[in-house]
């Protein structure tokens, strides 16, 4: 079946460092790939997303490229904010399957 | 925002009872889901549906029934509440099957 696997966290980054979020997956198929964030107590929200091999997905200067010769969607950030602290979750929608399937997330804290 | 609307957001509730968690979506989406998030395990898909009276279990489903009588209401029901439903409970929608989903603010359950 269908699985993601995300580097466990919590990350804790500095304001203007770089930030990478690993992110691999398992699936039968051509799947879709996605970023979603949680901001503290509230739900989640789509950050990016990639449909087809070699896409790259950006959105508030987000990055992810979706490479299918590694299985990968790894997030990255040039230079995190203060307010990009959250929790980050990778996920994947693949073949047949009606329904997203989830990594585990990472929480990500940026200092000022 | 999706217009998604979680009810109640909040609700602590006894072992033993029944409780039913409101989704209510203004989008005319054809699919609609339920998840779960705990720490350590990200989201997990408890049901979905894809249309009126069309629902299908998720991987979670043990302890869970749904109802999706009209296409803007997807019920979730836990028919005796147990501890290990203490959790927080997140509803989505897509338009397909194979696009990214729009989620609601959560309810978080305490089952005591």
């Amino acid at each position: 079946g269908n699985s993601v696997t995300q580097m466990e966290g919590p990350v804790t980054l500095s304001e203007e460092a770089f930030l990478t979020i690993n992110c691999t997956y398992t699936a039968t198929g051509y799947p879709s790939l996605f970023w979603y964030v949680q901001y503290p107590g509230e739900g989640l929200q789509l950050l990016l997303k990639a449909t087809k091999a070699d896409d790259k997905g950006s959105n508030k200067g987000f990055e992810a490229t979706y490479r299918k010769e590694t299985t990968s969607f790894h997030l990255e950030k040039g230079s995190v904010q203060v307010s990009d602290s959250a929790v980050y979750f990778c996920a994947l929608r693949g073949g047949s399957a009606r329904q997203l399937t989830f990594g585990s997330g990472t929480q990500l804290t940026v200092l000022p | 925002d999706a217009g998604i609307t979680q009810s109640p957001r909040h609700k602590v509730t006894e072992t033993g009872t029944p409780v039913t968690l409101r989704c209510h979506q203004t989008e005319n989406h054809r699919y609609m889901y339920w998840y779960r998030q705990d720490p350590g395990h990200g989201l997990r898909l408890i049901h979905y549906s894809y249309g009126v009276k069309d629902t299908d279990k998720g991987e979670v489903s043990d302890g869970y029934s749904v109802s999706r009588s009209k296409t803007e209401d997807f019920l979730l029901t836990l028919e005796s509440a147990t501890s290990s439903q203490t959790s927080v409970y997140f509803c989505a929608i897509s338009q397909q099957g194979d696009t990214e989903a729009f989620f609601g603010q959560g309810t978080r359950l305490t089952v005591v």
